[in-house]
This record gives structure tokens, C-alpha cells and sequence, in this order.
């Protein structure tokens, strides 16, 4: 086990609809990384946060916006939801001087319908 | 064309066997490579980073060419326990990183 874990674990929602995940890194990982994984596809990149800031951001819409706390948690807000935002979302943890050593958590199964 | 391109397999190999597989990335800019596993339903694990110069981890070796935006991993004496998917991820800077769709490895006894 990675130490960092996600909630909840799944999750069903509906077209239009605004869904808030959760995710805890592991001690001392002061960075947080957002992915989502639809099924037979690598993770994507969403965001990174790190110092409670985003520090970097992939191809999504606005629509998608996060938070760090200063415990280091994060949070993932879908606004809006689409079917296509169906996927796996998960959530990744490093060390700001290593942050391509990610540690994942398990993931968010969401649903929309 | 996909950004990172890497052949989805299955590659189905018995014990013993040594195994490779090729990635290809798009973006000049990468400066960072490395190779994740992933078991089914599980998450993500960084495996190694890939070095210019290539580098080994015990039955391991990964070799990059900048030149050819090329990236391999040899897997040598297949173990069952290595039956995973198998993602290339070239990263802009330690932000960003680009995951494949991945390689997926079947050993059998």
C-alpha cells in the first residue's frame, strides 16, 4: 500500500451534475496530482498541486479545478459533468524534489449517466 | 498521432523468457522518461527511470534515444509475478507527465 488513499470509491452522477473527490497523500509528500484514467488508457494528466497552489495543468476544461489543503490533501471538482468524464480519477503524491516518483492511490471509480 | 505510442499487446511469453518493448514519444521537449507498472485494477508504481546512457535494475534494462524519441524496456527471465501492464512516460519537467496507454505483459508457467 502506497499510504495514500482516495475517497470515495466510487461514485454514480448524472449529466450536469457537480461531483467533489477526495484524496490524502501520503506523510510528508507535500505534492498532489490529479489523473484520469478511462478504461484502456494511460492515466491524464490533470493538474498538480503543490504549496496549496497549482503548479501545472494538462488539456482539461476549467470545469475541472482542485484544491490542496495545508495538510497537503486535495480535492478534485468536476463541474458540469459530461458522460465522457466516466473514468477512473486518481490521485498521486511526491515529494516536490522528486515528483516523478508518484505514489497512487487506489482511484475514484466515477459513473455518469 | 497519439503522443506517446506504445503497442498494447498482449504479449504472452512462458518463464524464462526475455521480453521488449518500444515506445515512442512526440514532444522534443520531454527531459524525463520512465516506466510505470501497472496490475490489473490496481494503481499505478513507478518501475525506473530511463536514462540517456541506458540502465539496468537487476532483470531490468531500459534504454532511451533522444535522437529517434524512442524509449525500450527489456524485461530478462520472465517471472510470473511480472505480468502487468507496462506504461512509457516521457514528462516535460516533474509537473507533467505524459502516460502511454501502456504494454500489457502476460507470463505463463
Amino acid at each position: 500500500e502506497t499510504g495514500v488513499t482516495q475517497s470515495p470509491t466510487h461514485l454514480i452522477k448524472t449529466r450536469g451534475q457537480q461531483v467533489t473527490l477526495r484524496c490524502s497523500s501520503q506523510s510528508g509528500h507535500n505534492t498532489v496530482s490529479w489523473y484520469q484514467q478511462a478504461l484502456g488508457q494511460g492515466p491524464q494528466f490533470i493538474f498538480q498541486y503543490y504549496r496549496e497552489e497549482e503548479n501545472g495543468r494538462g488539456n482539461f476544461p476549467p470545469r475541472f479545478s482542485g484544491l490542496q489543503f495545508p495538510n497537503y490533501s486535495s480535492e478534485l471538482n468536476v463541474n458540469a459533468l459530461e458522460l465522457d468524464d466516466s473514468a477512473l480519477y486518481l490521485c498521486a503524491s511526491s515529494l516536490a524534489d522528486r515528483a516523478y516518483e508518484q505514489y497512487f492511490g487506489p482511484g475514484t471509480r466515477l459513473t455518469v449517466t | 498521432r497519439k503522443e506517446v505510442e506504445q503497442d498494447p499487446g498482449p504479449f504472452n511469453v512462458p518463464e524464462g523468457a526475455t521480453v521488449a518493448f518500444n515506445c515512442t514519444y512526440s514532444n522534443s521537449a520531454s527531459q524525463s522518461f520512465f516506466w510505470y507498472r501497472q496490475d490489473c485494477r490496481k494503481e499505478p508504481k513507478l518501475l525506473m527511470s530511463v536514462y540517456s546512457s541506458g540502465n539496468e535494475d537487476g532483470r531490468f534494462t531500459a534504454q532511451l534515444n533522444r535522437a529517434s524519441q524512442y524509449i525500450s524496456l527489456l524485461i530478462r527471465d520472465s517471472k510470473l509475478s511480472d505480468s502487468a501492464t507496462y506504461l512509457c512516460v516521457p514528462s516535460y519537467n516533474n509537473n507533467d507527465m505524459r502516460f502511454g496507454a501502456g504494454t500489457r505483459l502476460t507470463v505463463k508457467p
